[in-house]
This record gives C-alpha cells, sequence and structure tokens, in this order.
C-alpha cells in the first residue's frame, strides 16, 4: 500500500513571497491533516479535513495560510505571503473515517529567508 | 483541552542498555495515546499506540509502553538500545473534534525526546 506523498520535498522562498504544497493521502482515507512542526518542536494541527470538509481549522492563520482539498482526495496548502517565521517542516497525514490512528507524509522543508 | 508533556528533551545512552522516555499528559476524558518515531528528514512513524485492553503495549522492534491511568503517563521503553534507534521520539495524545455529530481524533504532541544511542 503507497503512503502518503507530499511534494516538494524542500523549498526556499524569500518573505513575501507566497508558496504552495501538495498531499496526497493514502488510497480510501477519508480525512487528511496539515500540522506544521517548527523545529525542536512537536507537530501542531494546522487544518483537518473530513472528504472535502473542514472538521478543524482552529490553529491555521487564515490570514496567510488556505487549504483545500479537492473531491476528497488530494489537498494544497498556501502561505502567501510568507513570514520568516513560517520556517518549518509541513507535514502531511491521513487515516480512516474516525482519525485515531494517522499516517504521515515525508513532509515539506520550508525556509523562508 | 489536551496537553502532553514529555520530560527529557534528549536522552544520550550506550548501544545495548536499557531506556525509558517519559510522557505524561493531562486530559478529562478517555484518551488514546501514541508513540511516534521520527528519523532524520523523514516523517512521523507510528510505533505503538494504546486504545483500549491491556495496557501494556508492545511494537515490532522491542519497545513498549505502559498506559497507567493513576499517574497519567505512558513512558516508552526498551530493554536494550541499538545504534539504529536514534532518532526523535513523539509522545501524542488523542482528543475529540464533533462535527457533524459525529467525532473524530485530533492529535496533540509533546515537544519530543531525541534519543541518541552511542556505540
Amino acid at each position: 500500500e503507497a503512503g502518503v506523498a507530499q511534494s516538494p520535498r524542500y523549498k526556499i522562498i524569500e518573505k513575501r513571497q507566497s508558496v504552495a504544497f501538495w498531499c496526497n493521502p493514502i488510497s480510501g482515507h477519508a480525512t487528511l491533516y496539515w500540522y506544521q512542526q517548527i523545529l525542536g518542536q512537536g507537530p501542531k494541527l494546522l487544518i483537518q479535513f473530513q472528504n472535502n470538509g473542514v472538521v478543524d481549522d482552529s490553529q491555521l492563520p487564515k490570514d496567510r495560510f488556505s487549504a483545500e482539498r479537492l473531491k476528497g482526495v488530494d489537498s494544497t496548502l498556501k502561505i502567501q505571503p510568507a513570514k520568516l517565521e513560517d520556517s518549518a517542516v509541513y507535514l502531511c497525514a491521513s487515516s480512516t473515517d474516525r482519525g485515531y490512528e494517522q499516517y504521515f507524509g515525508p513532509g515539506t522543508r520550508l525556509t523562508v529567508t | 483541552a489536551q496537553s502532553v508533556t514529555q520530560l527529557d528533551s534528549q536522552v544520550p545512552v550506550f548501544e545495548e542498555a536499557p531506556v525509558e522516555l517519559r510522557c505524561n499528559y493531562s486530559s478529562s476524558v478517555s484518551v488514546y495515546l501514541f508513540w511516534y518515531v521520527q528519523y532524520p528528514n523523514q516523517g512521523l512513524q507510528l510505533l505503538l499506540k494504546y486504545l483500549s485492553g491491556s495496557t501494556l503495549v508492545e511494537s515490532i522492534n522491542g519497545f513498549e509502553a505502559e498506559f497507567n491511568k493513576s499517574q497519567t503517563s505512558f513512558h516508552l521503553r526498551k530493554p536494550s538500545v541499538h545504534i539504529s534507534d536514534t532518532a526523535e521520539y513523539f509522545c501524542a495524545v488523542s482528543d475529540s473534534v464533533s462535527a457533524g455529530g459525529t467525532s473524530y481524533g485530533k492529535l496533540t504532541f509533546g515537544q519530543g525526546t531525541i534519543l541518541t544511542v552511542h556505540p
């Protein structure tokens, strides 16, 4: 069974630029998550989708971050404009319906200069 | 709200020695508990989980963790570590988010413990 796929693996941008990350969850997994992991910290949930609907986006900085999950499969996370403090690894995870066991992708390491 | 405290940020140990990585959580409801491992430049991999039943859970590579409800702990142990166990370990507790009348899991992670195994 293929795991969670993410791209790109690495991205370097200047502040105020925009960036987008892509995630393809495990086939059949209805729930998809985006996490932000800052160096030296545990992952922090940004947004959670159930199929193509948002379950929880309470920690998503909505003035600059947006996410969508078209047709309940792939998802894209966008930052516009980026700030220095957005430098982090962005992890995508997926799970079956209830979400009590999550499977993570390799992550995208973002550096904002 | 859930919270997770990993009591050691770094744990150095020699190969073949035993190790314990400590994790305490706070929760007002029934919990599901997890340990994830993260190797350099990789995503998180599920190491083991407690959902219900036996309070002692084991992984396929020799790690075990015990759910202790009275002490709100879920410490990870291994009797003899290998060089390949060098990684960062995250303890996590699952909360619930309700939407449309259905509950969904929401993980809260600890800060992580870097385990370094020396030859």
